[in-house]
């Protein structure tokens, strides 16, 4: 099956700052999608963004699928942006939506 | 929100008893997924349906079995629970190649 790595596994970061969160994976993809959970557990649509980039708020992903990764942008982070944030890719003649392991973000004000 | 629905919310079940959760749909999509979530593991995949009784395995199947017998409803069937089947599920919904949205979760406890 197909490969999802996330790194950093954990980030901790002071409010204000700015981070880059990076999604590699081993095989060409149709989807893949950026999503946080939040600290109650609940999984929050960030991007659909199988290439190219996309912008909303503070929050912007690339794709580079030749590549095979995506890497998600927090600026400006807020306590609210703490939580787990997951990739997750469907290979391309695939019918698996596939996690990686996360990356865990602490913003401390 | 997407239209997705899963009960019940929390359940505490023992050992050795069947345990069914229901994931709903209110989207009409074709493909609904169940994962289940442990510390340490990410989710993961345990099974899928791809249409009405279409359904396959994913990384973790073994243990359980899920039905679809319409588009909106997916069960996921515990035939009798371990305490290695305590966890968080959630059920995900979406068309293929596009954007698929997850249901609130399941918190189940097999004591």
């Amino acid at each position: 099956g197909i490969q999802v790595e996330q790194s950093p596994p954990d980030l901790i970061l002071q409010e204000g700052a700015n981070s880059t969160l990076r999604c590699n994976f081993s095989d060409s993809v149709n989807n893949l999608q950026w999503f946080h959970q939040n600290p109650w557990g609940q999984l929050i649509n960030l991007f659909y963004i199988p290439s190219g980039t996309k912008q909303n708020g503070r929050l912007s992903a690339t794709t580079v699928a030749t590549e095979r990764y995506s890497l998600l942008y927090i600026s400006s982070s807020q306590t609210t942006d703490s939580g787990v944030y997951f990739c997750a890719v469907l290979k391309a003649a695939g019918n698996k939506l596939t996690f990686g392991g996360g990356t865990r973000v602490l913003v401390k004000p | 929100d997407a239209g997705i629905t899963q009960s019940p919310r929390h359940k505490v079940t023992e050992t050795g008893t069947p345990v069914t959760l229901r994931c709903h749909q209110t989207e009409n999509h074709r493909y609904m997924y169940w994962y289940r979530q442990d510390p340490g593991h990410g989710l993961r995949l345990i099974h899928y349906s791809y249409g009405v009784k279409d359904t396959d395995k994913g990384e973790v199947s073994d243990g359980y079995s899920v039905s679809r017998s319409k588009t909106e409803d997916f069960l996921l069937t515990l035939e009798s629970a371990t305490s290695s089947q305590t966890s968080v599920y959630f059920c995900a919904i979406g068309p293929k190649d596009t954007e698929a949205f997850f249901g609130q979760g399941t918190r189940l406890t097999v004591v």
